[in-house]
């Protein structure tokens, strides 16, 4: 089944420790990204990757590290979590270089609390 | 980085309405456009592409008006599994896609 996963889904943390959430995507998509999503804010980018070793900031990427070593696997890295980070992630990807028709496929989603 | 707006609801209509849903968007160079439908804080995915001649799918009727820089979505005869935040999303970059906040559909019975 085509899809990308995320683990973990839930995480409570505590702030400073680091923490990674894992996105993986099984349709060899070239294009990935990072969101977060906030009430009354909607989603917001925080980094995306057009391809292996390629990774640039979107909006909020402050506070995040990602890495593209490989295609199918796009990590996002918290080095130290702060509360403000407490929100509910997406990762996405899409088949081709960012194409401008090109559906993105989401993710079910990582509920982070940082306390 | 400029933005999309739509109202944010919520819309509670009975089950059978019409329902029309607003998006503008202020970068006159935005090249695609799509309507996502969220549910419950899950995952958004694609409901329907805008297209500039328009599109219909269903009960799902999509228009696009550049120059006015306005995007609608219309709804008939809702049904209660319609019930979800539609999200309108506007590609500026070639790279990257901007969301509305969304807007929130309830149809009851």
């Amino acid at each position: 089944e085509a899809q990308v996963t995320q683990n973990p889904r839930y995480l409570i943390t505590v702030t400073g420790k680091k923490l990674t959430v894992t996105c993986s995507q099984n349709m060899n998509h070239e294009y990935m990204s990072w969101y977060r999503q906030d009430p009354g804010l909607g989603l917001r980018q925080i980094y995306y990757s057009m391809n292996v070793e390629v990774t640039d900031k979107g909006d909020v990427p402050e506070g995040y590290k990602v890495s593209r070593k490989e295609k199918r696997n796009f990590p996002l890295i918290l080095e130290s979590p702060s509360p403000n980070q407490t929100s509910l992630y997406f990762c996405a990807s899409t088949p081709s270089r960012g194409e401008v028709t090109d559906t993105q496929y989401f993710g079910p989603g990582t509920r982070l609390t940082v306390l | 980085r400029k933005e999309v707006e739509q109202d944010p609801g919520p819309f509670n209509v009975p089950e059978g309405a019409t329902v029309a849903f607003n998006c503008t968007y202020s970068n006159s160079a935005s090249q695609s456009f799509f309507w996502y439908r969220q549910d419950c804080r899950k995952e958004p995915k694609l409901l329907m592409s805008v297209y500039s001649s328009g599109n219909e799918d269903g009960r799902f009727t999509a228009q696009l008006n550049r120059a006015s820089q306005y995007i609608s979505l219309l709804i008939r005869d809702s049904k209660l599994s319609d019930s979800a935040t539609y999200l309108c999303v506007v590609n500026q970059t070639g790279t990257a896609l901007i969301f509305g906040k969304g807007t929130t559909l309830s149809v009851s019975s």
